[in-house]
């Protein structure tokens, strides 16, 4: 059987609600935080970013909410359609723009 | 343009052996990343350069891997010898200066028997 590993927390909605996708960060000085969406078989591509001096970005259907003093960050995408299925990861910097990921979100959407 | 490009896309081979992983960023781009993602350990920084030059490799995991940039088009990480805890799928990533963003490769895919 599989070796004991860490499983992705996943998260399934229906086509059409909305997604709700959670990260908790760790470093308190961290200053620039970007999602990225990976789809089976692909690399991670960037969705959006936000700096610590906001609390709130919003794209194209996605909106980064960024709460400082828990050290939280959401991804809320409107709509979620089946392409959005996929992993998705957090990542924080500090400073010099090299990031450390977090484990990733799997999204599953049901049509 | 094209993406950051990776090969091969899948590499098969047996432990041992030596395996070297290559990698074209974008034009332009000062950073170069490469990347290890396995199951169990998620997505590890293995190693950046900046305008050519290795910054920092703590991420790599053992002297078997080694990792070069002779100019601004071209990279490889090469593991020697393989062993089959490294099969996992390989990432490159690079981004310019002025942005925390990264471009990703496809990825290679790495199985070591």
């Amino acid at each position: 059987g599989e070796s004991v590993g860490l499983h992705l927390p996943t998260l399934s909605v229906q086509e059409g609600d909305n997604s709700i996708i959670n990260c908790a960060y760790s470093n308190s000085a961290s200053d620039y935080f970007i999602w990225y969406k990976q789809e089976s078989g692909k690399g991670p591509q960037f969705i959006i970013d936000i700096r610590s001096n906001m609390d709130k970005r919003q794209g194209q259907r996605v909106t980064v909410l960024l709460n400082k003093t828990v050290k939280h960050l959401s991804l809320q995408i409107a709509a979620t359609q089946p392409g959005d299925s996929a992993v998705y990861f957090c990542a924080e910097n500090v400073g010099s723009y090299i990031p450390t990921f977090g484990r990733g979100t799997s999204l599953i959407v049901h049509p | 343009d094209a993406g950051v490009i990776q090969s091969p896309r899948h590499e098969v081979t047996e432990m041992g052996q030596e395996v070297t992983l290559r990698c074209k960023p974008i034009s332009g781009h000062d950073y170069l990343f490469w990347y290890r993602q396995t199951m169990m350990r998620g997505l590890e920084l293995l190693i950046y350069f900046n305008n050519n030059v290795p910054i920092d490799d703590s991420g790599m995991p053992e002297d078997r891997f080694s990792a070069k940039m002779p100019n601004a088009s071209f990279s490889t990480l090469k593991i020697q010898p393989s062993e089959p805890r490294d099969s996992a799928v390989y990432f490159c990533a690079s981004r310019p200066s002025i942005t925390g963003r990264q471009f990703f490769g496809p990825g290679t895919r790495l199985t070591v028997l």
